[in-house]
């Protein structure tokens, strides 16, 4: 039973491009949500999707950052013109349903590190 | 907003000895749930341990165990029999509302074989 699977694993862009992550949640899980870890900090919430829906998106910059999560297929964290400061570790996690979120329940893929040269 | 803090950025620690990290948080809500995660150098996020606020018993899992002093709003991290495989990343987390996990700084743990 596959845990939470994200790639790439690295990244690495030229500012001005285009970077897009991959998660796929574990088997059976429809609720996904994104974070971000820059260096020395801890992980910080980005957004909260369940399939076709994003249920809270409090944490995204309100520019070039977006998230999916399709019917068929990973959620998907995308982030247009990358800047150097975009440069961090993206962390994906997933859960059978809300609650189980909030009561711990909440399974982490190892990250995708983005470099921004 | 809710707020986590960890004082220690780094801790170290004998092999076999105990440790304590200390977290403190501030949050309005009477109802939430706490936790310690792990990060290795893998970097995957690992769930430690888990505290319910309602429940006043200190969680415990094995060698790690909690003291949640709920009207201080402080929730430290006890690890007894320290290991070498203990050596991580160690994040307080809250959760308590609708915006996910609030994760503090995080504590470097060193352990000295």
């Amino acid at each position: 039973n596959a845990g939470v699977m994200q790639n790439p694993r690295h990244l690495v862009r030229r500012r001005g491009q285009e970077a897009r992550l991959r998660c796929s949640p574990m088997k059976g899980h429809s609720h996904v949500y994104w974070y971000r870890q820059l260096p020395e900090e801890g992980l910080k919430f980005m957004v909260y999707l369940q399939k076709e829906n994003i249920i809270d998106e409090s944490g995204m910059p309100k520019e070039r950052f977006s998230a999916e999560f399709p019917k068929e297929g990973p959620s998907i964290l995308r982030i247009q013109q990358v800047v150097r400061g975009d440069s961090a570790a993206y962390f994906c996690a997933s859960s059978s349903n809300r609650l189980a979120a909030n009561t711990g329940e909440l399974f982490f893929g190892e990250g995708s590190r983005l470099t921004v040269l | 907003a809710q707020t986590v803090t960890q004082s220690q950025p780094e801790m170290s620690v004998q092999e076999a000895e105990t440790v304590t990290l200390s977290c403190t948080y501030d949050t309005s809500e009477s109802d939430y749930y706490l936790f310690w995660y792990k990060q290795p150098p893998s970097r995957q996020m690992i769930l430690v341990i888990r505290q319910e606020a309602y429940k006043q018993q200190n969680a415990t899992e094995n060698r790690f165990s909690v003291n949640f002093q709920k009207a201080a709003k402080s929730f430290s991290l006890k690890i007894s029999d320290s290991q070498l495989g203990d050596a991580a990343m160690y994040f307080c987390a809250y959760i308590g509302g609708a915006d996910g996990l609030t994760f503090g700084k995080g504590t470097h743990l060193i352990i000295q074989p």
